[in-house]
């Protein structure tokens, strides 16, 4: 499996409250991401980071805001959550190098807003 | 952009049969594609990846299919076991960027 972890695996939190989740990765890949996952949708990206300090949007990043100070951590914060953001969470991690490559995902933090 | 569907959401096969699923896409000019399998409580799996210049690419017990004419795709499992049960979804990456879109899932059960 590739080396990715994501913290917390699990969080029940208010709305309104802030909240980051965590990926780290132990691949030194270029590439990382957070995708949402819900019921009748595909993943969808939220954000990515194509290196340090160097992020961008996905089609769901209203909301959502993310930072990558170091090669192996990328951060995923709801600075002020809403029940619409009960969602699985999945960070992803890939090197494209010269041609297409898949990308590998941590095994999810599934996150609940009341 | 892209879209991405699935043409079955549930799938049930004996043990031992073949299984197949498919996907269909939008965009022509997606070049590669990938096929996860997602077990319940575990993130995305690889399983198998072809690009464009390919209609057929093959892994232990998996087969992928590419048509480009009608932007179909389908995964073959060979041989099905109980554990191959899970959500198997496809992945297309179009030409112009390096975002993928996902299809929904088909979830395969095994009967033994």
């Amino acid at each position: 499996d590739a080396g990715i972890t994501q913290s917390p695996r699990h969080k029940v939190t208010e709305t309104g409250t802030p909240v980051t989740l965590r990926c780290h990765q132990t691949e030194n890949h270029r590439y990382m991401y957070w995708y949402r996952q819900d019921p009748g949708h595909g993943l969808r990206l939220i954000h990515y980071s194509y290196g340090v300090k160097d992020t961008d949007k996905g089609e769901v990043s209203d909301g959502y805001s993310v930072s990558r100070s170091k090669t192996e951590d990328f951060l995923l914060t709801l600075e002020s959550a809403t029940s619409s953001q009960t969602s699985v969470y999945f960070c992803a991690i890939s090197d494209p190098g010269q041609s297409n490559q898949p990308q590998h995902f941590g095994d999810g933090t599934r996150l609940s807003i009341l | 952009g892209e879209s991405v569907g699935l043409h079955l959401p549930t799938l049930s096969v004996q043990e031992g049969d073949n299984s197949i699923i498919n996907c269909a896409y939008s965009n022509s000019a997606s070049d590669y594609f990938i096929w996860y399998k997602q077990e319940s409580g575990k993130g995305p799996q690889f399983i198998i990846d072809i690009r464009s210049n390919m209609d057929k690419r093959q892994g232990q017990r998996v087969t992928v299919l590419l048509n480009k004419t009608v932007k179909h795709l389908s995964l073959q499992i060979a041989a099905t076991q109980p554990g191959d049960s899970a959500v198997y979804f496809c992945a297309v990456l179009t030409n112009t960027g390096n975002q993928f879109y996902f299809g929904t899932g088909t979830s395969l059960t095994v009967i033994p």
